[in-house]
């Protein structure tokens, strides 16, 4: 069956621009997860969904970014006025909920802010 | 959740068996050991989880301590596509808890996989 997916899968944007990524859960799974990875820092946790809630936002870098999920399916994680720092390549992940349901990943955006 | 240990590289040779070994001694009661790897480019790709007990599949085995402190993620026929970077994760459930089930990545460990 179809997998994650997310567009664009890369995105090359000026700084200073708002952005808008996307990502398509597998269908039926109601938990989505944000992560970005970048050089410097590795993988982390952004944020997650449950259905169309969030209910840990911990990972958000700062106030420009934000997210929203709509119909318990698709997710877009949008940052404004964007910055050089956010260059990175921006994960999405989704599961089933309860007990140990592993994620499965998107092949991921890759972001470059010049 | 829990953080563990990984060495930052290892080597195998191909068709041969790669064990990498991960220690979490801080695991809690109710978190699982996940394996998780990343070829150059790629999203992770889920391998294998554990809880107490040994786990097998068609990729990898999970062999883990008695005391769940430590765990050992076997390929059994190491082929150069298993050239990747490979982490050991501890969490949570994905419900009734507060981390919700959110994977906590460290640096893994870069397998390479030689002819």
């Amino acid at each position: 069956g179809a997998g994650v997916s997310q567009s664009p899968s890369n995105k090359v944007t000026e700084k200073g621009k708002d952005v808008e990524l996307r990502c398509d859960p597998i269908s039926g799974h109601t938990a989505l997860y944000w992560y970005r990875q970048s050089l410097g820092q590795g993988l982390e946790f952004l944020i997650y969904f449950q259905g169309n809630s969030a209910p840990d936002k911990s990972g958000l870098p700062s106030d420009r970014f934000s997210a929203e999920r709509t119909g318990g399916s698709v997710s877009t994680l949008t940052i404004q006025r964007t910055q050089q720092e956010d260059s990175a390549v921006y994960l999405c992940a989704s599961s089933l909920v309860g007990g140990a349901n592993e994620q499965f990943f998107g092949p991921g955006t890759r972001l470059t802010v010049l | 959740d829990a953080k563990t240990t990984q060495p930052p590289s290892m080597d195998c040779a191909e068709g041969r068996a790669a064990n990498l070994p991960c220690n979490h001694s801080t695991i809690s009661g109710n978190e699982y050991v996940y394996w998780y790897r990343q070829i150059h480019s790629q999203g992770p790709q889920y391998i294998i989880h554990g809880l107490k007990n040994n786990e097998t599949n068609e990729m990898a085995s999970l062999i883990i301590t008695e005391d769940r402190k430590s765990s050992t993620l076997i390929l059994p026929h190491a082929t150069l596509r298993d050239t990747a970077v490979y982490y050991c994760i501890v969490r949570g459930p994905n419900a009734g808890g507060t981390s919700y089930g959110k994977l906590t990545f460290g640096q893994g460990t870069i397998l390479t996989v030689h002819p």
